[in-house]
């Protein structure tokens, strides 16, 4: 059963550009939700995390949107870079355990 | 600070035989995962280690996978015999504290043909 649904499974976007990548969960009892990127060949980094008592965290071009209610959060990042281009998976979960979504491939055209 | 190492990187094996992966964690890092990556997938939890004990192993395919952390440093995850289907990326992560951001190796690449 998968407990993290995320979309689309990629998009293309140009520099400069917005990419909105949208992550929904089910357990109610997850508290911590990170966005890892992934380069081919290479384990998954943390991007940026959020937990479910604020609704909205930005570090550079890179911000993550969360409801609570719709359990659902988002990453956004800003003036794409072609450097940005790589998959990256949203995650949730609880006490260290996560679960994470299939991933979305983002490419960026020059 | 050193990151993550595992070996081997890529393997290439013939079902039905042995095959193991060595995990070297960030130095005083408590806590070890492991993980499975399928193409195209998110990473699936197979067992999570504090210290040398395995606090979550239930995703763990105990018939053929096992894993050890002596000492509460290095890990090995083993499995015997493979599959066909156990091919995929296999991903050590550690974190400092339980609930502590994880940092992920770069993973072994295993096919079983």
């Amino acid at each position: 059963q998968q407990q993290v649904k995320q979309s689309p499974q990629s998009l293309i976007v140009q520099k400069g550009g917005i990419s909105i990548i949208n992550c929904a969960y089910e357990n109610t009892a997850f508290d911590y939700f990170p966005w890892y990127q992934q380069f081919p060949g290479k384990g998954p980094a943390l991007l940026i995390a959020i937990r479910p008592d604020v609704s909205e965290k930005k570090e550079g071009r890179f911000t993550i949107s969360f409801n609570k209610s719709a359990k659902q959060f988002s990453l956004h990042i800003m003036d794409s870079q072609p450097g940005d281009s790589a998959t990256y998976f949203c995650a949730a979960g609880a006490w260290g355990k996560l679960q994470f979504g299939a991933g979305t491939q983002v490419v960026v055209t020059p | 600070e050193a990151g993550v190492v595992q070996s081997p990187r890529y393997k290439i094996i013939e079902k039905k035989q042995p095959v193991a992966f060595w995990c070297n964690p960030i130095s005083g890092h408590n806590t070890l995962y492991w993980y499975l990556q399928n193409l195209g997938q998110g990473p699936e939890l197979l067992i999570r280690y504090e210290n040398e004990e395995a606090v979550d192993d239930s995703q763990l395919p105990k018939d053929r996978f096992s894993a050890e952390r002596l000492k509460g440093v290095d890990s090995t995850l083993k499995i015997q015999p493979a599959e066909l289907g156990d091919s995929a990326v296999y991903l050590c992560a550690c974190s400092f504290v339980l609930e502590g951001e994880q940092y992920f190796g770069p993973g072994t690449r295993l096919t079983v043909t």
